[in-house]
């Protein structure tokens, strides 16, 4: 089974610091994403990474950056948190860039709390 | 722009059949997933659809009508397990997905 691994289930960061979210996948996976996830909106693309050093943005890129140096991690950068990106924050990955039907597997998410 | 709507809840008895409807709009059509999420947890792939009619995986069927830009997926024998919330996600452009809002099903006794 394909197994994608977030650092943190829980972070609490105060409002200013610079906070990373580092997820790795286990399958050679050339896709990568991370998405936002809040009550009543659903799920939210933030960035999404083809290949390595390769980044695209989402549907929500502001305030986030992100980093893809080796292809089985992607890391989520919030150069200066605030309190309105307090969110479960969830990676996936999927096999092939542009291929029809490719299924998404997630990591658990990481609940991040911005005080 | 990108728009998928589903409903926000719905309930259910045990041993019911439930249908959960999806509609979308979106620039570029490359097929349409269903995911599970139980609280707490990471969403999990339930179905694809690619052309239409419906496709059938056990209790669960999704059904696809590319001209109508709509689905549905059929929970058949509903269980306990099964309440969770169920995500429409459409894939489009370069391997991108967007999802609806989701819809929480709660199974009752």
């Amino acid at each position: 089974d394909v197994k994608v691994t977030q650092s943190s289930r829980y972070l609490v960061k105060r409002t200013g610091e610079k906070v990373f979210l580092e997820c790795v996948q286990d399958m050679d996976h050339e896709n990568m994403f991370w998405y936002r996830q809040d009550p009543g909106l659903g799920l939210r693309l933030i960035y999404f990474s083809y290949d390595v050093k390769m980044k695209e943005k989402g549907d929500i890129p502001e305030g986030y950056s992100v980093s893809r140096e080796k292809k089985e991690r992607f890391s989520l950068i919030l150069e200066s948190a605030s309190t309105n990106q307090t969110s479960m924050y969830l990676c996936a990955s999927s096999l092939r860039a542009g291929r029809r039907g490719e299924k998404l597997f997630f990591g658990s998410g990481t609940q991040l709390s911005v005080l | 722009g990108q728009n998928i709507d589903q409903p926000t809840e719905m309930t259910a008895t045990e041993g019911a059949i439930v249908q959960i409807n999806c509609t979308y709009q979106t620039s570029g059509f490359n097929g349409l997933f269903w995911y599970q999420q139980h609280a707490g947890e990471a969403p999990t792939f339930l179905s694809y659809n690619v052309l239409d009619g419906l496709e059938e995986k056990g209790r669960f069927s999704s059904f696809l009508s590319r001209s109508k830009g709509y689905s549905y997926l059929l929970l058949k024998e509903l269980q306990m397990k099964d309440s969770a919330s169920y995500l429409c996600a459409v894939y489009h452009g370069y391997s991108t997905l967007t999802f609806g809002k989701g819809t929480m099903l709660l199974v009752s006794p």
